[in-house]
């Protein structure tokens, strides 16, 4: 059973890069499959990022595109997100997610809380 | 951009009840690819229904999925205590958007 669990600062200066990675348990991401960032601002509902596979080009959201990289580390089974020049707007908890061919996401991580603050 | 809109915000129920959540796309969803998610406090979503009907693997059958043109309905046919929970739908016919979810909360 895959299994997902995200990591990264729970704090970040406005301006600045956001870094997360998804560590991936239970299933080889160099395989099929979509991963994906999703994220959650507090009391609100769920905004998809990014999308990836080994085998095909990244998606992204096109309000965010030009501020994230979603890059893979196949030898740690690992991904991650980056998202520059950050504001409060996104503060958010960000999770990761197996993407079903760039459709529905089956296996969701916990979830993380990121704050964007000075 | 494809909008959902779901309905009510809030929907107030007792337990062993038949709840009926819409969700509403401002334009066609290609294929009806729509996505179910149930999320309880403090956890991640769930995936419940793919395609606007197909249950995901372990969902149980009182979870049903329908569609009329642009209006996509969830049904939980009999409400469990573990069912009171927060739903979104999620399109995927272009690019990927969520509604803004439905209260299931105990009357």
């Amino acid at each position: 059973q895959v299994q997902l669990q995200e990591s990264g600062p729970g704090l970040v200066k406005p301006s600045e890069t956001l870094s997360l990675t998804c560590t991936v348990s239970g299933y080889p991401i160099y395989r099929s499959f979509y991963w994906g960032w999703l994220r959650q601002a507090p009391g609100k509902g769920l905004e998809w990022i990014a999308s990836f596979s080994q085998s095909g080009s990244p998606a992204y959201n096109p309000s965010l595109r030009s501020r994230v990289t979603i890059s893979a580390d196949t030898s740690n089974n690992l991904f991650s997100l980056r998202l520059s020049s950050v504001t409060a707007a996104d503060t958010a908890v960000y999770y990761c997610a197996r993407d079903r061919a760039q459709q529905y996401f089956d296996s969701w991580g916990r979830g993380t809380l990121v704050t964007v603050s000075a | 951009e494809i909008v959902l809109a779901q309905s009510p915000g809030t929907l107030s129920l007792s337990p062993g009840e038949r709840a009926t959540l819409s969700c509403r796309a401002s334009q066609g969803v290609s294929n009806n690819y729509l996505a179910w998610y149930q999320q309880r406090p403090d956890q991640a979503p769930r995936l419940l229904i793919y395609g606007a009907y197909t249950r995901a693997a372990g969902i149980p059958d009182r979870f049903s999925g329908s569609v009329s043109g642009t209006d996509f309905t969830l049904t939980i046919s009999g409400l469990e205590p573990e069912d009171f929970a927060v739903y979104y739908c999620q399109q995927y016919g272009s690019s990927r958007t969520f509604g803004q979810g439905t209260k299931v909360e105990i009357k």
